[in-house]
């Protein structure tokens, strides 16, 4: 069974400019989460999809970033535009269903620093 | 004040010495308490899950939840060089944004042959 795929897995951009995140989830997952660990602090919640439907985006930082699921497969991550305090690990995550006791499956991640 | 503490260590020990790894939270809402491991450049890897109050085994490995002091751990016997790894506790509840994961900042381990 493959595991959750993101691409790039590094990505170096000057402030100002726009980078697009990609995640693929286990097939069949379909809930899909994406969650960033920012220099220094913990890894933290961003926002969850159940299929192509945003399930809760509480943990999304500002207008800057616009997360969308077309169809329910892959997940993209825009952040637009970059600001320096946007560096870190952007992490995406997936699960079959929504009990709280089934395990998030997590990609390597996807590293982004903004110059 | 954060939600989940954990001591960032690093943490060295010798081939075979147990190993404690704690973190202590606030939040009374969690009720799922989980133990991922995250190899360097790799995505975290759940490595035990508990509810609620209690102890579970699996192999080296032996997590407790006291949730009356709000402090859980994760011990590792005859610890092995392939444990060497961040390992991050994170809980969850049963509604709103507690459903969602919190993480504790992570406890650098080094095992060392």
């Amino acid at each position: 069974e493959a595991g959750v795929t993101q691409f790039p897995s590094h990505s170096v951009i000057e402030k100002g400019q726009t980078v697009t995140l990609r995640c693929d989830p286990i097939s069949g997952h379909d809930n899909l989460y994406w969650y960033r660990r920012v220099m220094g602090k913990e890894i933290k919640f961003l926002l969850h999809f159940v299929k192509e439907s945003k399930q809760d985006e509480s943990g999304m930082p500002n207008n800057r970033f616009l997360a969308e699921r077309t169809g329910g497969t892959y997940s993209t991550l825009k952040v637009q535009p970059a600001e320096l305090e946007d560096s870190g690990v952007y992490f995406c995550a997936s699960s079959p269903g929504t009990q709280l006791r089934e395990p998030l499956h997590f990609g390597n991640g996807t590293r982004l620093t903004v110059t | 004040q954060k939600e989940v503490e954990q001591d960032p260590g690093p943490l060295s020990v010798p081939e075979g010495a147990i190993v404690s790894l704690n973190c202590t939270y606030s939040n009374s809402a969690f009720q799922y308490f989980m133990w991922y491991r995250q190899y360097s450049r790799k995505g975290p890897e759940l490595l035990m899950y508990t509810y609620s109050s209690g102890n579970k085994e699996d192999g080296r490995f032996t997590a407790q939840v006291d949730k009356s002091s709000k402090y859980i751990s994760l011990f590792i016997r005859d610890s092995q060089p392939s444990d060497s790894a961040t390992y991050l506790c994170a809980m969850s509840g049963t509604s709103g944004s507690a459903r969602q994961l919190t993480f504790g900042s992570g406890t650098q381990l080094t095992v060392l042959p």
